[in-house]
This record gives C-alpha cells, structure tokens and sequence, in this order.
C-alpha cells in the first residue's frame, strides 16, 4: 500500500519563503510530483522528481531524498495567489499510477 | 491542444439513479486517469486506461462503478445505483508515459451530488 503525509495548513506572508513537506511510504516508486490547486479548481503540475535532488522551476522548488521517502516544495517570493492546496504525490512503479496526499492548504497574508 | 474537457461540470440525481460522466483527453495522450475527491481531501484513483485497455481499477471501486475507453480517445465513467456517499467531484487526467514521466492534465472535473 501506500501512505503519504503532508500538514493540513500552512500560513505564510507575502515575500517570504515557505517549505512544505511530504513524507511517503510506498511498494513503489517512479517519481514524485507536486500539484497546486486553487479551491474549486482541478489540480495544475507544478514538479516532478524521480532522482534525489533539488529541481528548480522558477519561483518553485522541489526535492526529494527516496532513500528518506521525503521531499518538500520550496515556494520564494511568496505572492496572494500561491494561497491554494499544494498535493503531493507519488507515481507507482508499474502504472504512472498516482497516489495523492490530502494536500497542505496555503495561506498568503498581506 | 484544447486540454481535457469533461461532461458535464455539474450533476444533481436522486439516490438509486444511474450517472455517466465523459471525458475527452489531450488528443495525443494513450492515458487516461479517473479520480474522486471530496473535499479537503486529495484526489483518490479509480482506474485508469492505457489505450483502450483498463489496466487497473481500485479496490475501493464497487461494482457499481464501471468505466470504458471504447476507441482509446474518450472515456466513460458510469455510475449504477448512486448513493449519497457517491457525492464527489469527479476528475479526468490524461498523459503520455514518455521517459517515465507521467505528467498528469486534469480536467476541470464533473461534480456529482446525490440527493
């Protein structure tokens, strides 16, 4: 089986920096994404990690240690429209199959 | 490239009646996802199509549910009988597996409600 964890709600300001974990345990493993979703909308990719390291997509970032079953996306210059639910989640070896955390809701202050 | 469109946005039946829901992909992409989400919480599978062939459907799916992917382009996802616990949003993903990068494109999703 699988089991993602990731924290319910975060709360940032506007400019600063924000982490936001998700640990992972599964029976296989091609890949981890990052997907934002405003309320109401469908989920929009945002990263993809299948090998440890830091990818870098502009304002975003996402890592991933597989031999920790952990990764984080690192979100800069933090701006009222990154408020949205962040999901997390993990491809299966054999399908492209995904399975998803409950996701981390984000709060930008002013 | 449109993305993926899904039909209908919103649905309202009566507990016992039967639903389909259709999505159209990315016309290039052989997969083809289904998923439930209810809210606040993430995107739970279904099943999943590459081609035309099913190649996995969850556990959680009773037999109430049933989907097809008939000429490997649209897919139907069918609903028998419909319970209340059956209220959800319904979403549609497609990708291309290429370089085993499964990028998945949601569409906008089909939300049912049960009364």
């Amino acid at each position: 089986g699988q089991n993602i964890d990731q924290p319910t709600e975060m709360t940032a300001t506007e400019g600063a920096i924000v982490q936001i974990n998700c640990t992972y345990q599964t029976s296989g493993f091609n890949g981890l994404f990052w997907y934002q979703q405003h309320a109401g909308e469908a989920p929009t990719f945002l990263s993809y990690n299948v090998l440890d390291g830091l990818e870098e997509k502009g304002r975003f970032s996402s890592f991933l240690s597989r031999s920790k079953g952990y990764s984080y996306l690192l979100l800069k210059e933090l701006q009222m429209k990154d408020s949205a639910s962040y999901l997390c989640a993990v491809s299966n070896t054999n399908a492209g199959k995904s399975t998803f955390g409950d996701g981390t809701t984000l709060t930008v202050k002013p | 490239d449109t993305g993926v469109s899904q039909d209908p946005r919103h649905k309202i039946t009566k507990r016992g009646q039967n639903v389909t829901f259709r999505c159209d992909p990315i016309s290039e992409h052989n997969r083809l996802y289904w998923y439930r989400q209810t809210l606040g919480q993430g995107p739970e599978f279904l099943t999943y199509f590459q081609n035309e062939a099913q190649l996995e459907k969850s556990r959680l799916l009773s037999d109430r549910f049933s989907a097809e992917r008939p000429k490997g382009s649209f897919s139907t996802l069918e609903i028998q009988r419909t319970e209340q616990g059956d209220s959800a949003m319904y979403l549609c993903a497609s990708s291309l597996a290429r370089d085993s990068s499964y990028e998945q494109y949601f569409g906008p999703g089909t939300r049912l409600t049960v009364t």
